[in-house]
């Protein structure tokens, strides 16, 4: 099985910290994601990383960037959190070939 | 912009019925169709995919897709309490990457 690791559960941080969010899958997948999940909102898309160093915007990228430096890992960074970013950020990968979606243990993130 | 409908619930069956979920999508040129399972304060997590119009059949797990009335469905039968959860409906979106997710429909099962 797909294993998607997710390093931290429960983030609390302040206003204009830096916050690195870590994921690893194990499985060799091209393909990365990174969602948030808001209450009503459902899960939207921040990034996308097809390829090492390769990456696409999704539907809400403002305030976040990412990084793909070696295939198995995608970090999200919040350059500078802000309270309107609390929520669960869910990391998920998926092989080129096939077309389901792994998810990641997800990190909750409070900004205060 | 591309959607994905789902009733938001709760939907409330007793133990042994047949839970039924529903979603309609936007999009006619999407390809490949998902049930997530997402328990309270978790990930999703796959319960059934569908490529094809049809049924598809998991054990207790009935996925159903139409394609020309753009709605898929995911029946649970002989529902059980741990059944208790938000089920997330996700589309692939034509000639991208990317998935589109429902809000989710939350189930009850009654002991």
């Amino acid at each position: 099985d797909v294993k998607v690791t997710q390093s931290s559960r429960y983030l609390v941080k302040r206003t204009g910290e830096k916050v690195f969010l870590e994921c690893v899958q194990d499985m060799d997948h091209e393909n990365m994601f990174w969602y948030r999940q808001d209450p009503g909102l459902g899960l939207r898309l921040i990034y996308f990383s097809y390829d090492v160093k390769m990456k696409e915007k999704g539907d809400i990228p403002e305030g976040y960037s990412v990084s793909r430096e070696k295939k198995e890992r995608f970090s999200l960074i919040l350059e500078s959190a802000s309270t309107n970013q609390t929520s669960m950020y869910l990391c998920a990968s998926k092989d080129s070939g096939a077309n389901v979606l792994t998810f990641g243990a997800g990190s909750r993130l409070t900004v205060l | 912009q591309k959607e994905v409908e789902q009733n938001s619930g709760p939907l409330s069956v007793p133990e042994g019925a047949i839970a039924s979920l529903n979603c309609t999508y936007s999009d006619r040129g999407s390809q490949s169709f998902f049930w997530y399972r997402q328990y309270s304060g978790k990930s999703p997590e796959l319960i059934m995919f569908i490529y094809s119009n049809g049924d598809k059949e998991d054990g207790r797990f009935t996925a159903q897709l139409n394609k020309a009335s753009q709605y898929v469905s995911l029946l649970i039968r002989d529902s059980q309490p741990s059944d208790s959860a938000t089920y997330l409906c996700a589309v692939t979106v034509s000639g991208t990457y990317k998935y589109i997710f429902g809000t989710g429909t939350r189930l009850k099962v009654l002991a």
